[in-house]
């Protein structure tokens, strides 16, 4: 299966500030998504088709990436954005997630 | 607006079973592939297992090979998942999920289910 690293495990970031998380394949996806998840709520779908924003996620969003090496970037931390993020790929089955990167808030 | 509604979970001894139902709304079920996802406490996500719009094709992670059970009934825009022989490692929240028209990824979350297996 399909192996998701996700880099950093955690990271706290100020408002304001641009974000960066990494996720990378142990082989070539064609696509990555991400997910956001807060303490005690359901994981919501974020990114999908690699770039491609969710309905109502915030356009200080983006994603790109392709292969092995796929990212998700805040351009500009908000209080609202502190959560834990999840990239997924499904390329091959089993499909994977990543463990997850907790972003909170500095 | 998509609605998906879990019920079933609770606490289950190591080695019993139990059925867990997904009740689907605002969209049209029988259009969509569906799955559930797991995440044990204060983990991550893992896959469990996806249902083709139809029922026609089942898949499952190794894990829970030959003691899960993913069906769905179209009439009653429902899904279900069996759990047989439970184990301690089964226990988690248990979110049923509406895949991506591209059935690659995850569109749509219930707000999950709780499953405790202890005796």
């Amino acid at each position: 299966e399909i192996v998701l690293t996700q880099s950093p495990t955690t990271i706290a970031a100020s408002p304001g500030e641009k974000v960066t998380i990494t996720c990378r394949a142990s082989s070539s996806v064609s696509y990555m998504y991400w997910y956001q998840q807060k303490p005690g709520a359901s994981p919501k779908p974020w990114i999908y088709d690699t770039s491609k924003l969710a309905s109502g996620v915030p356009n200080r969003f983006s994603g790109s990436g392709s292969g092995t090496s796929y990212s998700l970037t805040i351009n500009t931390m908000e209080t609202e954005d502190a959560a834990t993020y999840y990239c997924q790929q499904w390329s091959s089955t089993p499909p994977t997630f990543g463990a997850g990167t907790k972003l909170e808030l500095k | 607006e998509v609605q998906l509604v879990e019920s079933g979970g609770g606490l289950v001894q190591p080695g019993r079973s139990m059925k867990l139902s997904c009740a689907a709304s605002g969209f049209t079920f029988n259009n969509y592939d569906m799955a559930w996802v797991c995440q044990a406490p204060k983990k991550g996500l893992e896959w469990v297992a996806t249902i083709s719009y139809d029922g026609s094709s089942t898949y499952y992670r190794d894990s829970v090979k030959g003691r899960f059970t993913i069906s769905r009934d179209n009439a009653k825009s429902t899904l279900y998942l069996q759990m047989d022989s439970l184990r301690s490692e089964d226990t988690a929240t248990y979110y049923c999920a509406r895949q991506g028209y591209s059935g690659d990824w995850f569109a749509y979350w219930g707000q999950g289910t709780l499953v405790t297996v202890s005796s």
